[in-house]
């Protein structure tokens, strides 16, 4: 069975300074990998999804994540943080033999400072 | 507009009193599914369904129901509700068409039970 591991619960930065938020998973296979945002009071919004191909992803909002297949990890990346950017931040895993099957970690929340 | 929609958006209840939660997509999507959000553990999936009369369990389906007799509809329904259902719910669909495809979620209901 897969699994997400979001280590950092709670993460704060300073608006205009970079974030990165990390990712680990287990899977048997290549995995499908995705990052999704959920603003307070809001549903969830796809960041981006990795499925195959290059492991360096664009996204919205001008967040991006690497797939690092040695390290089991998928962390996002953002080189300049905004205020509006300040959410709780779900990775999961989807696994293709599993009837579209989607396991999330526990989210990060992040906070920014202004 | 594509989208998946939840009714109600907040629920308070008692002890034991059956509810219904509806879900409907206006996207042709075979794939349905229910989660539950709970602060730090991320979203776990209740039930899902991979088409019209086809519905599986998910890791947490302990205390629920699902039906799927249309194709753009998937109510949860909680027969005798309990405290530990107090919760964030998030129902999700997707296509099945051409293999794994990014689920679309809902604006979610935030249901209390006293």
């Amino acid at each position: 069975a897969q699994s997400v591991t979001q280590p950092d619960i709670h993460i704060t930065v300073s608006e205009g300074a970079s974030l990165e938020l990390r990712c680990n998973y287990s899977y048997g296979a290549t995995p499908y990998l995705f990052w999704y945002v959920q603003s307070p009071g809001q549903g969830l919004q796809l960041l981006l999804k990795y499925f195959s191909g290059d492991t360096l992803v664009q996204g919205i909002k001008g967040f991006e994540a690497e797939f690092k297949r040695s390290q089991s990890s998928f962390n996002l990346r953002k080189p300049s943080v905004h205020w509006s950017d300040a959410a709780e931040y779900f990775c999961a895993v989807g696994a293709h033999n599993a009837g579209n099957m989607l396991t999330f970690g526990g989210g990060t929340r992040l906070m920014v400072k202004p | 507009e594509a989208q998946v929609t939840q009714n109600p958006r907040y629920l308070i209840t008692v002890t034991g009193k059956k509810l219904t939660v509806t879900c409907s997509q206006n996207m042709n999507h075979e794939y349905m599914s229910w989660y539950r959000q709970d602060p730090g553990l991320g979203l776990r999936q209740i039930y899902y369904s991979m088409n019209v009369e086809v519905t599986d369990k998910g890791d947490v389906p302990e205390g629920y129901k699902v039906s799927r007799k249309e194709k753009r509809n998937f109510p949860l329904i909680l027969e005798s509700p309990s405290p530990n259902q107090t919760s964030l719910y998030f129902c999700a669909s997707s296509s099945l068409a051409g293999g794994y495809n990014e689920q679309f979620f809902g604006p979610g209901t935030r249901l209390t039970v006293l």
